[in-house]
């Protein structure tokens, strides 16, 4: 079974633009989650889509956005670019069992670079 | 709020030692999962072992095992028999039930596998 695919893994923007990263999960998994990894503040939870719904949003300015279609792809867009956008965004797939709490599924990651 | 804390940030052992990781939390959650995921330098996010709060258990995937100490809110990473391919950075992870897989994580702990 495929594992969670993010296009594109590398990206380098300058500042203002905006950007749109995609993120498929893994085959049968409906939750997708997204995440910014940076040196300096680790990892944070950016939002997390279930059946084409924003069901959670961490703590991230409005420019950070999202959306789930249909097929449980997943994009997220960053509008208004600034250089602290720079970062490893990780998207993570989970099966959604009852009860919750099971293992996320990690894509390899998008490394956002902002000049 | 949840708070992750990992006081090592780097820690490094021979191959073939056993080292300790260490992880505390804060929350006044009663029911929630505990998680160690490992960052091999190719940056893919891999889930180590998992934990249910309700369990008293300690959680083991082979040579990995947790020491979870509820009243303390500790959750401790025991790697047995480390190998040069555990090199990785460490991370903790907190999700509280029903939180849509949102994870609260801790820094990190980069651990090195000397030869």
């Amino acid at each position: 079974k495929a594992g969670v695919t993010q296009t594109p893994r590398y990206l380098i923007k300058t500042r203002g633009q905006q950007v749109t990263l995609s993120c498929s999960p893994i085959s049968g998994h409906r939750s997708v989650s997204w995440y910014q990894q940076t040196p300096g503040q680790g990892l944070q939870f950016l939002f997390e889509y279930f059946s084409e719904t924003q069901r959670n949003k961490g703590n991230f300015p409005g420019r950070f956005s999202g959306r789930q279609f249909s097929n449980s792809r997943s994009e997220m867009n960053v509008s208004t670019l600034e250089l602290g956008d720079s970062a490893l965004y990780l998207c993570a797939s989970s099966l959604v069992l009852a009860g919750g709490g099971d293992e996320q599924f990690f894509g390899p990651g998008t490394r956002l670079t902002v000049l | 709020a949840q708070t992750v804390t990992q006081s090592q940030p780097e820690m490094s052992v021979q191959e073939a030692e056993t080292v300790t990781l260490s992880c505390t939390y804060d929350t006044s959650e009663n029911n929630y999962y505990l998680f160690w995921y490992k960052q091999p330098p190719s940056r893919q996010m891999i889930l180590v072992i998992r934990q249910e709060a309700y369990k008293q258990q300690n959680a083991t995937e082979n040579r990995f095992s947790v020491n979870f100490q509820k009243a303390a809110k500790s959750f401790s990473l025991k790697i047995s028999d480390s190998q040069l391919g555990d090199t990785a950075m460490y991370f903790c992870a907190f999700m509280k039930q029903a939180s849509n897989y949102q994870l609260i994580w801790g820094a990190g702990t980069k651990l090195i596998i000397k030869p």
